[in-house]
């Protein structure tokens, strides 16, 4: 199986950057993702990594080490509206399509 | 991306009673998936919904409990039945899409609550 770390609450100030960490153990590797989800909403999809390195998309970041098994997701500017749920999800590698997903962080973001 | 239509949104229910939820795609689909949602707590995979035969469910749960159905690409229906209140929770369908890299696309939810 999988298993997906993540801290459970991080809290940062308006205009600041916040790093949420998320380390994976499992048999095999497909792809990492990120998702946000808003209280009360579903999930929506922010970030994709398969090969090491970092994508850059706007304010939001992801940065994959395969060999560490670690990910982060790093948020620049950070708006209140940035306050949700941050979930690491990774692709089962026996099974291309399925994810399994961490706890996820919450971010509350102050002014 | 996708719009992913669930029904209903939210329902009470009682208990030992079954509630049927329906979700519809307006774009071509690869793969549907449910996830439960409980409280506070972080997405669990129910079963992988396929086309004209039986779902493939995840250890933990079962089709008598959850019996899915997938009766063309773009819809498919996921039951609770006999409901307790430990089965209060957000039910999500999932989608992966033709042509993208595998990410997966959600409909809005519907929040069951057992009494």
């Amino acid at each position: 199986g999988q298993n997906i770390d993540q801290p459970t609450e991080m809290t940062a100030t308006e205009g600041a950057i916040v790093q949420i960490n998320c380390t994976y153990q499992t048999s095999g590797f497909n792809g990492l993702f990120w998702y946000q989800q808003h209280a009360g909403e579903a999930p929506t999809f922010l970030s994709y990594n398969v090969l090491d390195g970092l994508e850059e998309k706007g304010r939001f970041s992801s940065f994959l080490s395969r060999s560490k098994g670690y990910s982060y997701l790093l948020l620049k500017e950070l708006q209140m509206k940035d306050s949700a749920s941050y979930l690491c999800a990774v692709r089962d590698p026996f099974y291309d399509y399925k994810l399994s997903f961490g706890a996820g962080t919450t971010v509350t973001v102050r002014a | 991306s996708a719009v992913i239509s669930q029904k209903p949104s939210r329902d009470i229910c009682q208990r030992g009673t079954s509630l049927t939820i329906q979700c519809q795609v307006d774009s071509q689909v690869t793969m549907m998936f449910w996830y439960r949602q409980q409280p506070g707590q972080s997405l669990t995979l129910i079963a992988t919904a396929n086309q004209g035969s039986e779902a493939t469910y995840e250890s933990g749960f079962v089709i008598d409990k959850f019996p899915i159905s997938r009766p063309n690409l773009t819809f498919s229906t996921l039951t609770v039945s006999n409901m307790s209140p430990e089965d209060s929770s957000i039910y999500l369908c999932s989608v992966v899409l033709a042509g993208g890299f595998g990410e997966l696309f959600f409909g809005e939810g519907s929040r069951l609550t057992v009494l």
